[in-house]
C-alpha cells in the first residue's frame, strides 16, 4: 500500500536561511508526487508536482523538490526562506487514491 | 473565478443534526472528492467520484454519504452528527488521476 512520511513534524528556521524539508514514501510504481502548502486557516495550494521525466522540478514561490528513486524520497528545498513561507507541508503521493503525510510545520525566525 | 469552492466555510451545530456541505468546481474536471482533516492536521480521504460514480469510499461511516448532481458538483451529507466528526473537510477535483486542486475547506464543529 502507498504511504508517505514526513519525518520532521516542526521546523524552524531563519529568515532568509535554506530550507529542505523531508518526505519518503512507499509505492508499487512510478509514483506521482505532489508538496502541498497550507496556510493558517486555509486550503492547500499546489507547490509543485512530479510525474515523470526531470528529477528537479520547480514551483511556485521559489520552491523546488527533487525526486530520488534511490532513496524514496521528494524532499522540497527552498534557497532563501521568506517570513510568509511559514505554513503546513505536505508531501503526498499517488493519483485518485492519494495519500498525505502527517505534514511538517514551518516556523520562520524573523 | 474560485475553481473549487464550497459552502459553508464554517458549520457548528449540535450532536445527533443532519448537516450538508456544497462543494462545486468550474475546471471542468471529471473527479471529485472529499477529505477529512482532523485536528492534528491528518489528511484522509473519504470519497472519489469520476463523471457521478463513486470509485473510491475509503472506511467511512455509513452517517457520510455523497451526493453527485452532476461533474461539477460533489456534496457530502453526514446523519446524526458525532462529536468526533469535528473537524475540516476539503473538496477537491482533478481532471483524470492527475493533479487534485483544493477548496478552501469547511470547518464543523460538533457540540
Amino acid at each position: 500500500a502507498q504511504s508517505v512520511t514526513q519525518p520532521d513534524i516542526h521546523i524552524t528556521v531563519s529568515e532568509g536561511a535554506s530550507l529542505e524539508l523531508r518526505c519518503n514514501y512507499s509505492y508499487g510504481a512510478t509514483p506521482y508526487l505532489f508538496w502541498y502548502v497550507q496556510s493558517p486557516g486555509q486550503g492547500l495550494q499546489l507547490l509543485l508536482k512530479y510525474f515523470s521525466g526531470d528529477t528537479l522540478v520547480q514551483g511556485i514561490k521559489g520552491f523546488e523538490a527533487e525526486f530520488k528513486r534511490s532513496q524514496s524520497s521528494f524532499n522540497l528545498r527552498k534557497p532563501s526562506v521568506h517570513w510568509s513561507d511559514a505554513a503546513e507541508y505536505f508531501c503526498a503521493v499517488g493519483a485518485r487514491d492519494m495519500r498525505f503525510g502527517a505534514g511538517t510545520r514551518l516556523t520562520v525566525k524573523p | 473565478d474560485t475553481a473549487v469552492s464550497q459552502t459553508p466555510k464554517y458549520l457548528v451545530t449540535q450532536m445527533g443534526n443532519d448537516k450538508s456541505i456544497k462543494c462545486e468546481q468550474n475546471l471542468g474536471h471529471d473527479t471529485m472528492y472529499w477529505y477529512k482533516q482532523d485536528s492534528k492536521k491528518f489528511l484522509k480521504i473519504m470519497f472519489s467520484y469520476n463523471n457521478k460514480e463513486l470509485i473510491i469510499n475509503e472506511t467511512v461511516p455509513n452517517r457520510f454519504s455523497p451526493k453527485s448532481p452532476d461533474k461539477a458538483h460533489l456534496n457530502l451529507h453526514i446523519n446524526s452528527l458525532e462529536l468526533g466528526d469535528s473537524a475540516v473537510y476539503f473538496c477537491a477535483s482533478s481532471q483524470d488521476t492527475r493533479t487534485q486542486y483544493f477548496g478552501p475547506g469547511t470547518r464543523l464543529l460538533v457540540l
